[in-house]
């Protein structure tokens, strides 16, 4: 199985400031790599998708990069309604794996 | 417009049974596999598996034991989670997405809703 390793797994940041989330993968899995939405009591929704595509109707703040075993997904200027939970995810084999999560708060 | 309405929240005892429907409406469901995953109370995402809406071959994660069963009915675009001799750590909510495909790569672009099953005496 493939292990996906997110850092940091909670972070406080305050409106306007730029957010990264770093996501590891246990091996290479070039750009198979989504990212994931999560609010409380809400089903997950997809930021980004193949590692760096903005899904459609995803505001422009959100950025994703990395390929091979390393991979960020980047908020450039919170904003309040970005508290979540956010999760990658590798697609790269059929035994499909998420990282265990990284809580967003805003100061 | 896409969507995924699973089933209501469910109540079981520990032993009993459930099955958990995913209906799928405004596309073609023989078109994206359907993915199934399972989030215990506060606690991340697990993904349980998937099923091709083609054939009906289902792949589940490793360690996900002969309990979990996933089937279809396509001639109601609907897909099934079932879970037998349900256990307290079955607890959780489950959901269904949609895996859509981008450069040989799967991502879930629509989520239904989510059905709790709580097991509990």
């Amino acid at each position: 199985d493939i292990q996906m390793t997110q850092s940091p797994s909670s972070l406080s940041a305050s409106v306007g400031d730029r957010v990264t989330i770093t996501c590891r993968a246990s091996q290479s899995i070039f750009t198979s790599l989504n990212w994931y939405q999560q609010k409380p009591g809400k089903a997950p929704q997809v930021l980004i998708y193949a590692a760096s595509t903005l899904q459609s109707g995803v505001p422009s703040r959100f950025s994703g990069s990395g390929s091979g075993t390393d991979f960020t997904l980047t908020i450039s200027s919170l904003q309040p309604e970005d508290s979540a939970t956010y999760y990658c995810q590798q697609t790269f084999r059929t035994l499909i794996s998420f990282g265990q999560g990284t809580r967003l708060e805003i100061k | 417009q896409v969507q995924l309405v699973q089933s209501g929240s469910e109540l079981k005892k520990p032993g009993a049974s459930v099955k958990v429907s995913c209906k799928a409406s405004g596309y073609s469901f023989n078109d994206y596999a359907v993915n199934w995953v399972r989030q215990a109370p506060g606690q991340g995402l697990e993904w349980m598996g998937w099923i091709n809406t083609n054939t009906g071959d289902p792949t589940y994660a490793q360690g996900l034991t002969g309990r979990f069963v996933f089937s279809l009915d396509t001639s109601v675009s609907t897909a099934y989670l079932e879970i037998s001799s349900l256990k307290a750590e079955d607890t959780a909510m489950y959901f269904c997405a949609r895996e859509n495909y981008y450069a040989g790569s799967g991502y879930d672009d629509y989520w239904g809703q989510g059905t709790l099953v709580t097991v509990s005496s």
